[in-house]
């Protein structure tokens, strides 16, 4: 089965600076990759995805990458401030989202004021 | 707005008790995903179901079933409750089709003494 990856488990970044987490999948044939944001005490939300035909997303402040030729994609977030202090969690589906995702281990990300 | 609801916010139980947990969503979702989730192992699929009155094992069944006698209602049930399920449970439902989001619950927290 799928086996997701995710670097580094936690990060602590300066406000205003950017972060950059990591992920890599396992199986080839894996063509949607969602990440999402799980704020304390709160449930997990999709903040932004990307589809296998597509090399980079962006949405305001965050952006995905994929390489499917290396089986990785990451999420960058630029101009970091307090509310983006959270757990981000990457993951990758074989049917287009349409079914199960795998999850990555998950990022504890920390703003710095 | 989605909401997808789980029947208590933390829950005690002894070992070897039988422990239901529920999930009811209100969006007519076809598909619904129980996760447990624990520090430095992510979200982690024990079952997931796609219609009523059927269930497919995810990643960690052990230990575990699940019922889903309605569309909105989807039940994880622990036979025989030991230490090793403390945990946080948590459900998620979505739509059948192409690149759909998945709606967490509030999540269970289990402890088992």
């Amino acid at each position: 089965g799928e086996n997701v990856e995710q670097h580094p488990s936690t990060l602590s970044v300066q406000e205003g600076d950017s972060a950059v987490i990591k992920c890599t999948y396992s199986d080839s044939a894996s063509n949607y990759f969602p990440w999402y944001k799980q704020e304390l005490g709160k449930r997990p939300q999709l903040i932004i995805d990307i589809r296998s035909n597509v090399g980079e997303k962006k949405d305001q402040r965050i952006a995905v990458t994929l390489n499917k030729t290396a089986k990785h994609f990451s999420l960058h977030i630029t101009e970091t401030q307090p509310e983006d202090s959270a757990v981000y969690f990457c993951a990758a589906s074989t049917n287009f989202g349409n079914e199960k995702l795998t999850f990555g281990t998950g990022t504890r990300l920390t703003i710095i004021p | 707005d989605v909401k997808v609801t789980q029947s208590s916010r933390y829950l005690v139980k002894r070992t070897g008790e039988k422990v239901f947990l529920e999930c009811v969503q209100d969006m007519d979702h076809e598909n619904m995903f129980w996760y447990r989730q624990d520090p430095g192992l992510g979200l982690r699929l024990i079952y997931f179901s796609y219609d009523v009155k059927m269930k497919e094992k995810g990643d960690i069944p052990e230990g575990y079933s699940v019922s889903r006698e309605k569309k909105e209602r989807f039940s994880l049930i622990l036979e025989s409750a030991s230490t090793n399920q403390t945990s946080m449970y948590l459900c998620a439902s979505s739509q059948t089709r192409l690149y759909n989001e998945q709606f967490f619950g509030p999540g269970t927290r289990l402890t088992v003494l």
